[in-house]
């Protein structure tokens, strides 16, 4: 079975501070890797997927299969950053729909 | 392009009744997904269609059933209903080429069970 798990409930850091929003899964395939966002009053929207290897929003996330992990970075956090962010993990090919973790609540502190 | 539509946003009903949703995708897509999030478990997936069949299936019980219809649009029903099915029902959308994963999702629709 797989499993996304997002340790953080609740991460607050200050305006330009580093923040790292942790990410491990476990899965026996080729995972695809996803960070979802929701901003509040806001519906959720894809913020950035691993094949991609996008930076979006100054946010970057690098796959580890040997950790099994998709750890979500921004080198200076913004105010705007404060929402709630969702790890997810697709099978390859799309069976078995989205597995989401519980989410993270990143609060920017000024 | 406007973007993925549910209706109602906020339904109450009584135990044992039924409910249905329903969903519209973004123009052109034609894979919708459903979820349920909820407090204790947090976004769980239900099912999602491509092309007026169901393609997957998550573990929830028959209860919870769905549909899609010729123009990609989606309806989700909920027989029986128990407190337990009270939440916030996701509807996403998907195109076709993009990767089913790249959804796009709607404002949800607010149950209440009482």
């Amino acid at each position: 079975a797989q499993r996304v798990t997002q340790p953080e409930k609740l991460l607050s850091v200050f305006k330009g501070a580093p923040v790292e929003l942790k990410c491990n899964y476990s899965y026996s395939g080729s995972p695809e890797l996803f960070w979802y966002v929701q901003y509040s009053r806001q519906r959720l929207q894809l913020l950035l997927r691993h094949i991609s290897r996008e930076s979006i929003k100054g946010f970057t996330a690098d796959l580890n299969k040997g950790e099994t992990s998709f750890h979500l970075k921004k080198p200076f956090a913004q105010e705007e950053d404060s929402a709630m962010y969702y790890c997810a993990l697709g099978a390859r090919g799309g069976a078995d729909g989205l597995t989401f973790g519980k989410g993270t609540h990143l609060i920017i502190q000024p | 392009k406007a973007g993925v539509t549910q209706t109602p946003r906020y339904l109450i009903k009584t135990r044992g009744q039924q409910v249905t949703l329903s969903c519209s995708p973004i123009s052109g897509h034609r894979s919708v997904s459903w979820y349920q999030q909820t407090p204790g478990q947090g976004l769980q997936f239900l099912f999602e269609y491509f092309s007026e069949t169901q393609r997957n299936k998550g573990n929830f019980p028959g209860r919870f059933s769905g549909r899609q219809f010729s123009n990609s649009r989606s309806e989700m029903n909920v027989s029986t209903l128990e407190l337990g099915d009270s939440a916030l029902y996701l509807c996403a959308s998907s195109a076709q080429g993009q990767g089913v994963h790249e959804q796009y999702f709607g404002p949800g629709t607010r149950l209440t069970v009482t």
